[in-house]
């Protein structure tokens, strides 16, 4: 069974500092991975994702995430953060046939000090 | 965006009642999911349905059912609401495939008094 890890339920980081949330996933083969954002009051929409190809992955609102195998890790990253990405990130995994359900992890909060 | 309404967004309701969600999508994704969000927890998957009358529990599907006899309607029932059900409910739709995301509604917000 998959499985994600996401270290950390709750960051703090100054505006303009980096940006960087943990997601470890458990899998016997290579998954699919995803990071979702979801804002106050609102549903969850996709960051970005893993599938196949290159390794290192680019999404909306400047982050970016890499599929590191060999740590079975998927971390998101943003170089400057923006009091505007003050919200909650899901990392999820789905195995590659997509015949289960996305798993998700219990979620990142991020906060953004000025 | 996948076209996903979900009503009520809001409901308080009293224990013992039954509560129907309704999870309606407009972009004909055959797999539609429930979700509840917790603090603590994140999500959580209640049912899920790979098509018209094809659907299956979750890892916490004690006390509710679905039902899905439209591909864009997707119908969650708390049959007899208590108070550990008061959370936030999202569907979410997808299509089929490994490397497809999901798409999620706005979610309900239901509070069991």
């Amino acid at each position: 069974a998959q499985s994600v890890t996401q270290l950390g339920s709750h960051v703090s980081v100054s505006e303009g500092a980096l940006v960087l949330l943990r997601c470890n996933y458990s899998s016997s083969v290579p998954p699919y991975l995803f990071w979702y954002v979801q804002y106050p009051n609102q549903g969850l929409q996709l960051l970005l994702k893993y599938t196949t190809g290159a390794t290192l992955v680019k999404g909306i609102n400047g982050f970016e995430a890499e599929f590191k195998k060999s740590e079975t890790s998927f971390h998101l990253t943003k170089p400057s953060a923006h009091m505007s990405d003050a919200a909650e990130y899901f990392c999820a995994v789905s195995d590659r046939s997509g015949n289960t359900p996305l798993v998700f992890g219990k979620g990142t909060r991020l906060s953004v000090i000025a | 965006d996948a076209g996903i309404t979900q009503s009520p967004r809001h409901k308080v309701t009293e224990t013992g009642t039954p509560v129907t969600l309704r999870c309606h999508q407009t972009e004909n994704h055959r797999y539609m999911y429930w979700y509840r969000q917790d603090p603590g927890h994140g999500l959580r998957l209640i049912h899920y349905s790979y098509g018209v009358k094809d659907t299956d529990k979750g890892e916490v599907s004690d006390g509710y059912s679905v039902s899905r006899s439209k591909t864009e309607d997707f119908l969650l029932t708390l049959e007899s609401a208590t108070s550990s059900q008061t959370s936030v409910y999202f569907c979410a739709t997808k299509r089929p495939g490994g490397n497809t995301e999901a798409f999620f509604g706005q979610g309900t917000r239901l509070t069991v008094v």
